[in-house]
């Protein structure tokens, strides 16, 4: 089992729509979540990061995280077609000392106009 | 403010030759990294600084070494370049490694190796 797992993809969604991206991860003592997008020859940029259990919204994007289960998801609201990028799960066992973050490999979004 | 910034951006080396990938931030950040990035294998550590005058291999250090210049410059040296090393580079910052730091990631350098 991967440490960090995501659906690959693509994820086509219609502009306007709502986007769902999810992520499982194994290790239970995981504690800071961290999503981040990246666009096709760029580098990841950070745009959520959650630590506890229940919901976190910015913007448009709402994190979700539950760790009894081991998910965290990243809901995209009123999707642009300037969302279409790649996004990828981080996830970090703790605080104290150097945590190993463990990236997925990404889903990848389109956003349809 | 240029924030993570690293040179060369393209390379193409032959096997068996050598390179230096330079890597500089301008936040302050006391911990660096250098991650690979493959298609369909995510974001792999190479070797990480937790601080100035620290190196610890990270994932994948089989045929890199690293430098901690100082605090703003972490380069990562490839001695005898493989196939296998074909791969984008990321070099990224954070303020430390507590588990709750963002990583704040530099352009990246696209390396082929023939």
């Amino acid at each position: 089992q991967k440490e960090v797992e995501q659906n690959s993809g693509p994820l086509s969604v219609p502009e306007g729509a709502i986007a769902s991206l999810n992520c499982t991860y194994s290790d239970r003592g995981s504690q800071s979540f961290f999503w981040y997008r990246q666009y096709s020859g760029k580098s990841p940029e950070l745009i959520m990061s959650i630590y506890s259990n229940g919901d976190k919204e910015d913007g448009r994007f709402t994190a979700q995280l539950n760790k009894a289960s081991q998910y965290v998801s990243l809901l995209i609201r009123d999707s642009q077609p300037s969302d279409s990028a790649t996004y990828l799960c981080a996830v970090n066992r703790g605080s104290g000392g150097y945590q190993k973050v463990t990236f997925g490999t990404g889903t990848k979004l389109q956003v349809i106009p | 403010n240029a924030g993570v910034t690293q040179t060369p951006k393209f390379q193409v080396l032959k096997t068996g030759q050598s390179m230096t990938l330079q890597c500089a931030q301008d936040m302050n950040h006391n911990s660096m990294y250098w991650y690979r990035q493959d298609p369909g294998m995510g974001l792999r550590l190479i070797y990480y600084s937790a601080s100035e005058g620290t190196t610890d291999k990270g994932e994948v250090p089989n045929g890199y070494n690293v430098s901690r210049l100082n605090k703003r410059e972490f380069s990562l040296r490839l001695e005898s370049a493989a196939p296998s090393q074909t791969s984008v580079y990321f070099c990224a910052s954070s303020l430390d490694t507590w588990g709750q730091e963002t990583q704040y990631f530099g352009p990246g350098t696209r390396l082929l190796v023939l």
